[in-house]
């Protein structure tokens, strides 16, 4: 089945430092990615869309200029957390789908999630 | 706007009892209408979709769930719980215009042995 693999899995750094998060796609091709924040016991808060070649949408609210993303290749998009502040830590998780056109029916396929400790 | 609901933020059953995981939805359109579990720090894990057809789709880990279009519900079943079933559960809606997906606020679910 579609694999996402996500790196690293658990950061911990000093505030001002940035940090960069990787997902990519195993075994298929992905023109779109997917960012997610998770806060404890609550649920997925999209951040942005990654399209591959483009520039990345932003949901409302979303600074661009804090939360840096790159999709350089179909298969790889990262997410680099610039100068973080412990507000910035979370559980970052992305997501990809084999197929990504308008009317697709696919599910969306999820790496491990990223854990994100500024102290 | 697309959204779906998870009414009930905890689910507690006893292990052997069959459970029940509740979304209601809210789409424009047909809507395309997912379930995924998540364990404690890792990502989400895909179970079950529904598309069109049968109302009764049946997934992974012996999960199945109840399409109903006039109670626009789409819950998550499973006829005997097992212990290691007691994760975080979402209900998730596709959004055709936008390409996103939307999720539900979870479910926790405690299966006690």
């Amino acid at each position: 089945g579609a694999v996402v693999s996500q790196h690293p899995s658990w950061v911990i750094c000093k505030s001002g430092t940035s940090v960069k998060i990787e997902c990519r796609s195993l075994d298929f091709q992905a023109t779109t990615m997917f960012w997610y924040r998770q806060f404890p016991k609550q649920s997925l808060m999209l951040m942005a869309t990654s399209n591959e070649g483009s520039k990345a949408t932003y949901e409302q609210g979303v600074e661009k200029d804090k939360f840096l993303i790159n999709h350089a290749s179909l298969t790889l998009s990262t997410l680099t957390v610039t100068s973080a502040h412990p507000e910035d830590s979370s559980f970052y998780i992305c997501s990809a789908s084999p197929q990504n056109g308008h009317y697709s029916n696919q599910p969306q396929h999820f790496g491990d999630g990223t854990r994100l400790s500024i102290l | 706007a697309q959204s779906v609901a998870q009414p009930e933020d905890q689910v507690n059953v006893a292990e052997g009892n069959p459970l029940t995981v509740k979304c209601t939805y809210s789409v424009s359109g047909n809507p395309y209408l997912f379930w995924y579990v998540q364990y404690p720090n890792r990502g989400l894990q895909f179970l079950l979709k529904y598309i069109t057809g049968d109302n009764l789709v049946k997934g992974s880990y012996g999960f199945e769930a109840e399409f109903n279009k006039s109670q626009t519900s789409f819950h998550l079943k499973k006829p005997s719980a097992l212990v290691s079933d007691s994760a975080l559960y979402f209900c998730a809606v596709r959004d055709f215009g936008f390409n996103k997906f939307y999720f539900g606020s979870g479910t926790k679910l405690n299966v006690k042995p």
